[in-house]
């Protein structure tokens, strides 16, 4: 299997515009989650789902963020209007189930927002 | 709420042992878990410990758990430069959720 696959691996965008952050999980895996990475807060889990239903949501920041995931190989974590302080790395995880194996991580996707 | 408390910063010489050391709140987690971030990279499993284990030893690495003091470590032998990378525990928060620590800074110096 590939791995947890994101894109775009780094996105620049203009404070307003709208971001959208893609995450193919590893094929069967039941639990997806996206976290953000930045300096000052370290890593936050903003929401996980399972089985493509939305368990907790409660990390996600603002009504400017949403994440869906319409099957179970695509999720997508959108933010509308952007801002500078949504710089950070997003990245998206996937497990079979917490166990041994604990969850599988993508490489992240560098967003800036200027 | 569950918290995991690491150290910032740990700098070592190369071929020396590294110990880094995690508080946990949570004693209900079944599994704990160290993780290894690279410059530019996402988290990789490390290596985790059942939690009624006391120690679990990997090749190079040996997790130690007490769980009276709710205290965890890894240490690494004979550390090499290519170990320097942040280091994160992590333990199972409610349901499938992991509480990760701030990560561990090591630095391997040659």
């Amino acid at each position: 299997d590939a791995g947890v696959i994101q894109s775009p691996r780094h996105e620049v965008t203009e404070m307003g515009q709208e971001v959208t952050l893609r995450c193919k999980p590893i094929s069967g895996h039941d639990y997806l989650f996206w976290y953000r990475q930045t300096m000052m807060r370290g890593l936050e889990l903003l929401i996980y789902f399972n089985n493509n239903v939305p368990i907790d949501d409660s990390g996600m920041p603002e009504d400017r963020f949403s994440a869906k995931m319409p099957n179970a190989s695509f999720s997508t974590l959108k933010i509308q209007p952007s801002e500078p302080r949504d710089s950070a790395v997003y990245f998206c995880a996937s497990s079979p189930g917490l166990g041994r194996f604990g969850q599988y991580f993508g490489p992240g996707t560098r967003l800036t927002v200027t | 709420g569950e918290d995991v408390e690491q150290s910032l910063f740990l700098s070592v010489r190369e071929g020396d042992s590294s110990v880094i050391n995690c508080t946990y709140t949570d004693s209900s987690s079944t599994y704990l878990y160290w993780y290894k971030q690279e410059p530019g990279a996402g988290l990789q499993l490390l290596t985790y410990i059942f939690s009624n284990m006391d120690m679990k030893q990997d090749q190079r690495l040996t997790v130690l758990l007490n769980k009276k003091d709710k205290h965890l470590s890894l240490r690494i032998a004979d550390t090499q430069t290519g170990d320097s990378a942040i280091y994160f525990c992590a333990g199972g928060g409610r349901g499938e959720k992991l509480i990760f620590g701030q990560g561990t800074e090591l630095s391997v110096k040659p």
